[in-house]
């Protein structure tokens, strides 16, 4: 079965840091651009960044509000995604979704809960 | 930055059509995909590349993009249709990845 899991959201103080994780089955992972998108409660997605394959350079991008905060990285070894998150405020907090595009369509996983508060 | 644009919310009636518009600048050149979110759960894609239905979903669902306006239609509403629905556009120009803000469809 086609899944991304996320995992590793938390409820952490202003200024803390954190590192999601997001575990791929079911096509070959080495291949696809992964991304990263939270949703904050009440509000639309917004898009965080992603990774292009290593075959593609395995580069990143990272959007505005989170540059030089977030780091976006993969383990094809281990099918996984990672999300290091430095410096969170509270306006980090939301669902953190990873998605990915496949011949299928776009797959998201059911996304893990950061709640950043003191 | 890339820009699109929904209505905030429509109400539809039980067996009717629900149109849900997404505008942008020249949005017919990009690939647009649109994704239902039901409250408290993950976002579920109902078409993508514009027009294309993943497995799985009812064929009530179809879409179409040209000029500046991408649409999904939605044929014989039911009351389990009632969710967020966003579309995302695919633009290198700026952020990557551009979400529209979501119209909310109500069932009546």
């Amino acid at each position: 079965e086609v899944q991304l899991v996320e995992s590793g959201g938390d409820f952490i103080k202003p200024g803390g840091s954190l590192r999601l994780s997001c575990v791929a089955a079911g096509f070959p992972f080495s291949n696809v651009y992964l991304t990263w998108v939270r949703q904050a409660p009440g509000k639309g997605p917004e898009w965080l960044g992603l990774i292009k394959s290593k075959i593609d350079g395995g580069t990143t991008e990272h959007a505005a509000p989170v540059k030089g905060r977030f780091v976006i990285s993969r383990d094809d070894s281990k099918n996984t995604l990672y999300l290091q998150m430095n410096g969170l405020k509270t306006e980090d907090s939301g669902i953190y979704y990873c998605t990915t595009y496949l011949v299928g369509g776009p797959i998201w996983g059911r996304g893990t809960q950061v709640t950043v508060s003191s | 930055s890339y820009v699109v644009s929904q209505p905030p919310s429509m109400s539809v009636a039980p067996g009717r059509t629900a149109t849900i518009t997404c505008g942008g600048n020249n949005l017919g050149s990009k690939s647009v995909h649109w994704f239902q979110q039901k409250s408290g759960q993950a976002p579920v894609v109902v078409i993508y590349d514009d027009s294309d239905r993943p497995s799985g979903i009812s064929e009530r669902f179809s879409g179409s993009n040209s000029d500046n306006t991408a649409t999904l239609t939605i044929s014989r509403v039911e009351a389990g249709d009632e969710a967020d629905y966003y579309c995302q556009v695919w633009d290198t120009s700026s952020d990557p990845w551009v979400f529209g803000g979501g119209t909310k469809l109500t069932v009546l």
